[in-house]
């Protein structure tokens, strides 16, 4: 139990177009999607955080009008990064929670390359 | 500031036992995760520890001192397979997660 998926797994984009990755809880319903982004050798970093139904709260330094996150239900979250330019390349990675605990289910992660 | 530290690189041989320590100071705390990440593939859950003491769970343990704030991550028996980061992570008062930056461990034949 408690799988959560994302697609595209992989996108090649050129510069200035979008593209939305989709994060899907699988088998729970989640009360909170994080999505975070991964430089390579680097740790996670937290992008933003939302709810369903409700705006999702961006961390410091993370444009919100660039990096646009929907959570339109229990079981989907969107992250769609607009006019994408190569230094937004990255693995970007979602996860969610259930209920009170406080363990994060990651997704399998995309890898965005923006050529 | 919030701040988790952790080895950036260790070395152990396949058969073996290696530690991975982690220190961290938050505001707040409600919790300290273990995550196994392997190269390019999103974070694996392993631990959670919320009170002091260890946490046996097949070849790893996990060991939790919230005065000290302090914890390890024990692997025993390596295997080639257990080559990957280790990322530690500490849910803080507002049950934020702030990671560590990894280590990355090496299993040698």
């Amino acid at each position: 139990g408690a799988v959560v998926s994302q697609h595209p797994s992989w996108v090649i984009c050129k510069s200035g177009t979008s593209v939305k990755i989709e994060c899907r809880s699988l088998d729970f319903q989640a009360t909170t999607m994080f999505w975070y982004r991964q430089f390579p050798k680097q740790s996670l970093m937290l992008m933003a955080t939302s709810n369903e139904g409700s705006k999702a709260t961006y961390e410091q330094g993370v444009e919100k009008d660039k990096f646009l996150i929907n959570h339109a239900s229990l079981t989907l979250s969107t992250l769609t990064v607009t006019s994408a330019h190569p230094e937004d390349s990255s693995f970007y990675i979602c996860s969610a929670t259930m209920g009170s605990f406080h363990e994060q289910y990651f997704g399998p992660g995309t890898r965005l390359t923006v050529t | 500031g919030q701040n988790i530290d952790q080895p950036t690189e260790m070395t152990a041989t396949e058969g073996a036992i290696v530690q991975i320590n982690c220190t961290y100071q938050t505001s707040g705390f409600n919790g300290l995760f273990w995550y196994q990440q392997h190269a390019g593939e999103a974070p694996t859950f392993l631990s959670y520890n919320v009170l002091d003491g260890l946490e046996e769970k097949g070849r790893f343990s996990s060991f939790l001192s919230r005065s000290k704030g302090y914890s390890y991550l024990l692997l025993k028996e390596l295997q080639m397979k257990d080559s990957a980061s280790y990322l530690c992570a500490v849910a803080d008062s507002n049950y934020q997660l702030i990671w560590g930056a990894g280590t990355k461990l090496i299993i040698k034949p």
